[in-house]
């Protein structure tokens, strides 16, 4: 079965860099995923995908400040020199035939 | 640019039936496959359904199967998702989202704003 693991959530300082980490079920470890942001109440945003091999494809928009990476079965995202605008839910999100699959968010709190 | 406009949204009875709506603009919208992704109050993203970029594919959550139809009319550059027989459990905001590629299903690039059914008597 198909499923992305998120610690539920995170902190750092403001201008730290933080890494986030989506987690692929067995089986499953050469799977792409996608990382999309959800500020406090706003719709989601497409930030990155993110490739096996680490290889990653960020949005229209989206600052250098945030990167992608892999290993193994782990997908991270890491946020570097961290703002204010930053706290918000980190969703990852990966898909297989006629199905789409999110990790469970990590909320990601800017101390 | 891209702009995804859901409406529709609203409260019914449980049992209820509704249709949602997304207004696509910004890309060439039969090029592209979408998704219906709901948000229940305080809980994480649920994918619900998609359709290819033609139309001619669909897949459903099990937890929609046989209740949720999704839909598109190319001309009228717009998504739709009829629900039938609506439970409390379907409370969410409703948002729609672009795929990727044309096929069903990719990782998504773009987001509407989303809409609110909350099912309830």
């Amino acid at each position: 079965q198909l499923v992305l693991t998120q610690s539920p959530s995170a902190s750092a300082s403001l201008g730290a860099s933080v890494k986030l980490t989506c987690t692929l079920s067995s089986g499953h470890s050469t799977y792409a995923i996608a990382w999309h942001q959800q500020q406090p109440e706003k719709g989601p945003r497409f930030l990155m995908k993110v490739n096996s091999d680490g290889s990653h494809n960020k949005g229209d928009g989206i600052p250098d400040r945030f990167s992608g990476s892999s290993s193994g079965a782990e997908r991270y995202l890491t946020i570097s020199s961290l703002h204010s605008e930053d706290e918000a839910d980190y969703y990852c999100q990966t898909w297989g035939t006629g199905i789409g699959v999110f990790g469970g968010g990590t909320k990601l709190t800017v101390l | 640019e891209v702009q995804l406009l859901e409406s529709g949204g609203g409260l019914v009875q449980p049992g209820g039936s509704l249709r949602l709506s997304c207004a696509a603009s910004g890309f060439t919208f039969s090029n592209y496959a979408m998704s219906w992704v709901r948000q229940a109050p305080g809980k994480g993203l649920e994918w619900v359904s998609a359709i290819s970029g033609s139309g001619g594919t669909t897949y459903y959550a099990d937890s929609v199967k046989g209740r949720f139809t999704i839909s598109r009319d190319t001309s009228k550059n717009t998504l739709y998702l009829q629900i039938h027989s609506l439970r409390a459990e379907d409370t969410a905001v409703y948002y729609c989202a672009k795929d990727r590629l044309a096929i069903a299903i990719s990782h998504f690039d773009s987001w509407g704003q989303g809409t609110l059914v909350t099912v309830s008597s």
